[in-house]
């Protein structure tokens, strides 16, 4: 079956630690997105990526990471530096031909104490 | 100036009746339209998308567009309990490279 997974659903962090939260697709896109939610709020862009080894900052990625090595996978680093990292975390994909329409995984729940 | 504007609700109906969830956009070279549904806890599922001006049904949802009007709107038929969700508006250019989301309208369906 074709789709986006995210691991772990649910993570949970001391802080000060820098955590890695896992995207990864099946469906041949070549672009992918992380976003943030937090409770009753929108989703806001962190990082997204285009093609392999190239990614742009969105909105909010200040202590934030990325790479993109494969096209399959897009892994995101909340970084220490990130003053409030609880919050759950969204990743989607989207074809960069034909409809524009993001598709995403189940998300990621992290929190940090 | 928000992009992409919705009532965040919360929007009530009963069992039956017909949920009529709005959105705004700023951007004119706005193209393609789509709208998410997101339970609690879960991640958004995308369930209808519109490019043309006029009505798109699926279903027991209809998709209406009024680019003149910079205007988006979701229309559930026959409303059922486990429609209660949250429904987000999305908006992206031609190619998809700039895409917004609204802040999402919140509905409950009471049985």
């Amino acid at each position: 079956d074709g789709g986006i997974t995210q691991s772990p659903k649910y993570l949970f962090r001391k802080e000060g630690q820098n955590v890695t939260l896992s995207c990864e697709q099946n469906l041949n896109h070549d672009a992918m997105y992380w976003y943030r939610q937090d409770p009753g709020q929108g989703l806001r862009l962190i990082y997204y990526s285009q093609i392999v080894n190239d990614f742009q900052k969105g909105d909010i990625a200040e202590g934030y990471s990325v790479s993109r090595e494969k096209k399959e996978s897009f892994p995101l680093t909340v970084t220490s530096a990130q003053k409030n990292p609880t919050a759950f975390y969204l990743c989607a994909s989207r074809r960069t031909s034909g409809s524009p329409e993001q598709y995403f995984g189940p998300g990621t729940r992290l929190t940090v104490t | 100036q928000k992009e992409v504007e919705q009532n965040s609700g919360p929007l009530s109906v009963p069992e039956g009746a017909i949920a009529s969830l709005n959105c705004t956009y700023s951007d004119r070279v706005s193209q393609s339209f789509f709208w998410y549904r997101q339970y609690s806890g879960k991640s958004p599922e995308l369930i209808m998308s519109i490019y043309s001006n006029g009505d798109k049904e699926d279903g027991r949802f209809t998709a209406q567009l009024n680019k003149a009007s910079q205007y988006v709107s979701l229309l559930i038929r026959d409303s059922q309990p486990s429609d209660s969700a949250t429904y987000l508006c999305a908006v992206s250019n031609l190619n998809g490279n700039q895409f917004y989301f609204g802040t999402g309208t919140s509905l409950t369906v009471i049985p």
